[in-house]
């Protein structure tokens, strides 16, 4: 049962443009929801992570944008340059039990093109 | 701090041979998850350690698998009678001490390829 799902698969963006990644969820007791960049062979690195108390939030040009009511939140880029052509992963988790471990979506590879 | 340490980073091996991960997390850090990712998929939950007790293992972990953590510090996780689908990079994440503290950071990981 796949808990997060990730769209979409690939993504073709040309610089400066804005890049769009959303992702949706099933379990409701999920309160955190951090993305990951990975780059080939290496392992997943955190970007930016939001919770629930809040529908926005933006580390420099990139923001996470969440709707609590859908069950949906969605990576953007702003002014995507070629450096942030990789994977990105949506994740989500339940802190309130301890075992804070991640359910992953299946991830989305972005390529900047000049 | 010079994050999470896994080694190491490639291994290839005869099916049917035993393997064994190593993992250092971040020292602070109490919580040590171990995940695995295969080709053109996320990430997916093996287990978790607190400290030196592992507190949750995932159905993916069949009786060939198995993780340590001796003292609360570095993890092992061997793999017995490894077979061409246990071929995967396996990952391994810390997080800190206080809950709320969810940033949980990804060693460069372990590529294992059996053949």
């Amino acid at each position: 049962q796949q808990q997060v799902k990730q769209s979409p698969q690939s993504l073709i963006v040309q610089k400066g443009g804005i890049s769009i990644i959303n992702c949706a969820y099933e379990n409701t007791a999920f309160d955190y929801f951090p993305w990951y960049q990975q780059f080939p062979g290496k392992g997943p690195a955190l970007l930016i992570a939001i919770r629930p108390d809040v529908s926005e939030k933006k580390e420099g040009r990139f923001t996470i944008s969440f709707n609590k009511s859908a069950k949906q939140f969605s990576l953007h880029i702003m002014d995507s340059q070629p450096g942030d052509s990789a994977t990105y992963f949506c994740a989500a988790s339940s802190t309130n039990f301890g075992n804070e471990k991640l359910t992953f979506g299946t991830g989305t590879r972005l390529t900047i093109i000049p | 701090d010079t994050g999470v340490s896994q080694d190491p980073r490639h291994k290839i091996t005869k099916r049917g041979q035993n393997v064994t991960f190593r993992c250092d997390p971040i020292s602070e850090h109490n919580r040590l998850y171990w995940y695995r990712q295969t080709l053109g998929q996320g990430p997916e939950f093996l287990t978790y350690f607190q400290n030196e007790a592992q507190l949750e293992k995932s159905r993916l972990l069949s009786d060939r698998f198995s993780a340590e953590r001796p003292k609360g510090s570095f993890s092992t996780l061997e793999i017995q009678r490894t077979e061409q689908g246990d071929s995967a990079m396996y990952l391994c994440a810390s997080s800190g001490r206080n809950r709320g503290n969810t940033e949980a950071f990804f060693g460069q990981g372990t590529r294992l390829t059996v053949v």
